[in-house]
């Protein structure tokens, strides 16, 4: 299967934003989906994991949800900070394979 | 502070060989299966290989199938990846990545390059 994210989404400081994931084949409600933040140069640190919790030390900034009816996950970022740009990657699984999505530059304006 | 160190990166021509090492440090690295995910330049994660806490269960990416080995020593805190026949495309920045729940990775080393090129 396959997991779709947009290439790229940009927002204002302050400003809320989106980035959906879309999963090509199966139920996405029935396979956890995590979130992880990939600053320029730096390795991916995790933002959300399963569906919709935020690890120790991540902000309340940052929401992760699904949604069955387009079979697709999202995380949201409310009160855009500069820091925050960055490639988001979502990820899930099915039986023993690992799938990430392409992954989504997010840049703040 | 949890932390796992990647080493072993380096240039190697078509063919050739090379042989990752991650260290842990900072939980107890025998409960916890582990991981390598890789990401060439410019591009998206791809997760590559899988093992176990007690190296009974091993999985491999299809693009590495037959290649690489993922093994590891529990008494050392140390995870491998013996990389076989290295090509162009293998080329990456590869992770040493923990198995956080069943389903999380977390937390990512530092990472170590790995150029093949004639």
């Amino acid at each position: 299967f396959m997991l779709t994210q947009p290439h790229s989404v940009s927002g204002s400081p302050g400003k809320t934003v989106t980035i959906s994931c879309t999963r090509s084949s199966g139920n996405i409600a029935n396979n956890y989906v995590q979130w992880y933040q990939q600053r320029p140069g730096r390795a991916p640190t995790t933002v959300i994991y399963e569906h919709d919790r935020r690890l120790s030390g991540v902000p309340d900034r940052f929401s992760g949800s699904i949604d069955r009816s387009s079979n697709s996950a999202s995380l949201t970022i409310s009160g855009l900070k500069t820091e925050d740009e960055a490639d988001y990657y979502c990820q899930s699984y099915d039986g023993s394979n690992q799938v990430f999505g392409r992954g989504t530059q997010l840049t703040v304006l | 502070e949890v932390q796992l160190v990647e080493s072993g990166g380096g240039l190697v021509q078509p063919g050739g060989s090379l042989r990752l090492s991650c260290v842990a440090s900072g939980f107890s690295f025998s409960g916890y299966r582990m991981d390598w995910v890789r990401q060439a330049p410019g591009k998206g994660l791809e997760w590559v290989a899988h093992i176990s806490s007690s190296s009974s269960i091993i999985y491999y990416a299809d693009s590495v199938k037959g290649r690489f080995t993922i093994s590891r020593d529990n008494g050392k805190n140390s995870l491998y990846l013996q990389m076989n026949s290295l090509r162009d495309e293998d080329t990456a920045v590869y992770y040493c990545v923990r198995r956080w729940n069943d389903f999380c990775f977390d937390p990512w080393g530092q990472g170590t390059q790995v150029t093949v090129s004639s």
